[in-house]
């Protein structure tokens, strides 16, 4: 089967760094994906790491460890406008994407 | 470049109507097209995905069929729309690591 886990609430202030975890159990797994999306909106891509390392674009960073199962998405220099819900999603051999059920980070000022 | 276009954006159906919604992807050829819903405040659940016309998986067991007549082209359908049926539907096409999604339909069963 397949599932991620990722905490379902993350809070933290502006201008700090905030990481979010997810675990993932599948076979099949090709990579781990990350997407952000804001209220009433559609999700949208940021992050992709088919191999073991740090990935950064940016204020974002994006880890995956395979033989821990594990990944995390890291944010630095927060802003207001990062208040969203980010989701990790596994990419598998069959060209789909499941995604967990999703981080909501509130930011404080 | 490529765009996803999906309508409507909101939608009022009663109980027992049929449904249907469309998504269109432009400047790609023979995409891989997805549908997905999202209820309040949760995660996206994957509907149906299409490799090619007329090639349509279905991940799981609903009151939802999904078509694809044209290479483009993806429709989500229902003879009889349920109350649980509400929610957040969105289109995407991609391969492999990242989708595009398209703007979303946010449907209300009422």
């Amino acid at each position: 089967g397949q599932s991620l886990e990722q905490p379902s609430e993350v809070t933290a202030v502006e201008g700090a760094i905030v990481q979010i975890n997810c675990t993932y159990q599948t076979s099949g797994f090709y990579g781990l994906s990350w997407y952000q999306q804001h209220d009433g909106g559609a999700p949208t891509f940021l992050s992709y790491n088919a191999l073991d390392g740090l990935e950064e674009t940016g204020r974002f960073s994006s880890f995956l460890s395979r033989s821990d199962s594990y990944g995390y998405l890291l944010l630095q220099e927060l802003q207001m406008k990062d208040s969203a819900s980010y989701f990790c999603a596994e990419v598998n051999r069959d060209d789909k994407i499941i995604f967990g059920k999703g981080t909501r980070l509130h930011i404080l000022p | 470049s490529q765009t996803i276009h999906q309508w409507p954006a909101t939608l009022v159906q009663p109980v027992g109507s049929p449904l249907s919604l469309e998504c269109t992807v432009e400047g790609t050829s023979n995409p891989n097209l997805y549908w997905y819903r999202q209820a309040a405040g949760r995660g996206l659940q994957l509907l149906f995905y299409s490799v090619g016309i007329g090639q349509i998986s279905s991940e799981v067991p609903q009151n939802l069929s999904a078509s694809r007549p044209q290479d483009r082209q993806f429709i989500l359908s229902s003879k009889k729309l349920l109350l649980s049926d509400s929610g957040f539907y969105l289109c995407a096409w991609g391969v492999g690591a990242g989708y595009t999604f398209g703007s979303g339909t946010r449907l209300t069963v009422v």
